[in-house]
């Protein structure tokens, strides 16, 4: 079965430790993305990545942190920087050519 | 930096009335326009992509359209149901890649 993968479903970090997001796609699409959506907002665009070894900052890039090492794989760091980093964290990939955009199912974190 | 918004950002309407969601965005030099639907803690799943030289796209009872030269897109949906309940996001994607996303508009089909 084709798609994105995170893991895991639900995570919860004590104040002060770094904590580590995962997200897998076995579609082949170069390019891949990092959210965060608050209650009742909208997405907001942490990190996106068009090819291996490559990422760009997006809206709200303070806190985190990512790798691309391989075309599969995007994980994302949340550090201990991140103020306020309970959220629901969602990963995206996008087809090449036409773009289209896979969701996976999300990671929601707590800091406790 | 590309801006998009959706209005309004709820909706509650009785089954059977279509509904109209509206989304604009402040550069047009956009790559594509994907809608999307969220259901309460889930991730997304995709309706409609209209391509940047696309004026519309129409899937079932879902029909988009496109104007760059206004930054307007609209999401209509045909004689709605309550299985139609749910947050509707508009994302634009760029040149460079970046995936710009509205606020969203929720919708709620009453029975």
């Amino acid at each position: 079965d084709g798609g994105i993968t995170q893991s895991p479903k639900y995570l919860f970090r004590k104040e002060g430790q770094n904590v580590t997001l995962s997200c897998e796609q076995n579609l082949n699409h170069d390019a891949m993305y990092w959210y965060r959506q608050d209650p009742g907002q909208g997405l907001r665009l942490i990190y996106y990545s068009q090819i291996v070894n490559d990422f760009q900052k997006g809206d709200i890039a303070e806190g985190y942190s990512v790798s691309r090492e391989k075309k599969e794989s995007f994980p994302l760091t949340v550090t201990s920087a991140q103020k306020n980093p309970t959220a629901f964290y969602l990963c995206a990939s996008s087809m090449p050519g036409r773009g289209l955009a896979f969701f996976g199912q999300g990671t929601r974190l707590t800091v406790v | 930096k590309q801006e998009v918004t959706q209005i309004p950002a709820a909706l509650s309407v009785p089954e059977g009335e279509n509904l109209v969601l509206n989304c604009s965005f402040t550069d047009s030099a956009i790559y594509n326009l994907q809608w999307f639907r969220q259901d309460p803690g889930k991730g997304l799943t995709s309706l409609l992509l209209i391509q940047s030289s696309q004026r519309e796209q129409t899937s079932g009872r879902l029909n988009a359209s496109l104007d760059k030269s206004s930054g307007r897109s609209t999401l209509y949906i045909a004689a709605s149901q309550p299985g139609d309940s749910a947050t509707y996001l508009c994302a634009l994607r760029g040149n460079d890649y970046k995936l710009s996303f509205g606020a969203g508009t929720t919708v709620t089909v009453r029975a």
